[in-house]
């Protein structure tokens, strides 16, 4: 079981905002990243360090936190965003790496 | 660019074991944590092995804990992960990731995978 907390499925329609959370008790003391996986592919890192966007990450993206709750929040959606979406982040240890369920972002 | 490209992977049977190799290019490799991340099909990430830049820190998930070892040759650019006593639950791609322990932490470049499949 992960000790990060992510909802298992959202849907979006094309052009709106959806923003995915993740919960954990580690996120009050650590920043979260956030990872795309489409079908059959690799994870792609999108944001860390809670807001940071790594280079060649469209600008729809963007991540915020509230208290303990990190979000992911994809402006405008695409119907190419259509994919799993995890976060990860430290453990309550701060030793070793912890990662959510995954949700799964359905674009209508 | 930064390149991770693994190998290795296949079929095995129960109790039986498989060597991953993963080769890096593109960063300065002995300068960098690397990482061993897998996915079971149709299931979530699961980091289940670290290792620092000089192997002088290693970590690897009760998961898998005294069954795999995670190793690395600097000179070679290079990223091993010794899997022993295989189970049909270590079924799953295998991937290599570059970690950083800033800002929390983050894989930054992956691998595009290695399947494992452990079967009679």
């Amino acid at each position: 079981s992960s000790e990060l907390t992510q909802d298992p499925a959202v849907s979006v329609a094309l052009g709106q905002t959806v923003r995915i959370t993740c919960q954990g008790d580690s996120l009050r003391s650590y920043y979260a990243s956030w990872y795309q996986q489409k079908p059959g592919q690799a994870p792609v890192l999108v944001i860390y360090g809670t807001n940071k966007r790594p280079s060649g990450i469209p600008d729809r993206f963007s991540g915020s936190s509230s208290g303990n709750t990190p979000s992911l929040t994809i402006t405008g959606a695409q119907a190419e965003d259509e994919a799993d979406y995890y976060c990860n982040s430290r453990d309550s240890s701060g030793n070793h790496v912890v990662f959510g369920g995954g949700t799964k972002l359905t674009v209508l | 660019q930064v390149q991770l490209v693994e190998s290795g992977g296949g079929l095995v049977k129960p109790g039986g074991s498989l060597r991953l190799s993963c080769a890096a290019s593109g960063f300065t490799f002995s300068d960098s944590y690397m990482s061993w991340i897998r996915q079971a099909p149709g299931k979530g990430l699961e980091c289940i092995s670290y290792i620092s830049s000089s192997s002088s820190t290693k970590y690897n998930a009760d998961s898998v804990k005294g069954r795999f070892t995670i190793s690395r040759d600097n000179a070679k650019n290079s990223l091993f992960l010794q899997m022993n006593t295989l189970r049909a639950e270590d079924t799953a791609v295998y991937y290599c990731a570059t970690v950083k322990w800033e800002l929390g932490v983050r894989f930054e470049y992956w691998g595009q995978g290695a399947l494992v499949t452990v079967s009679s």
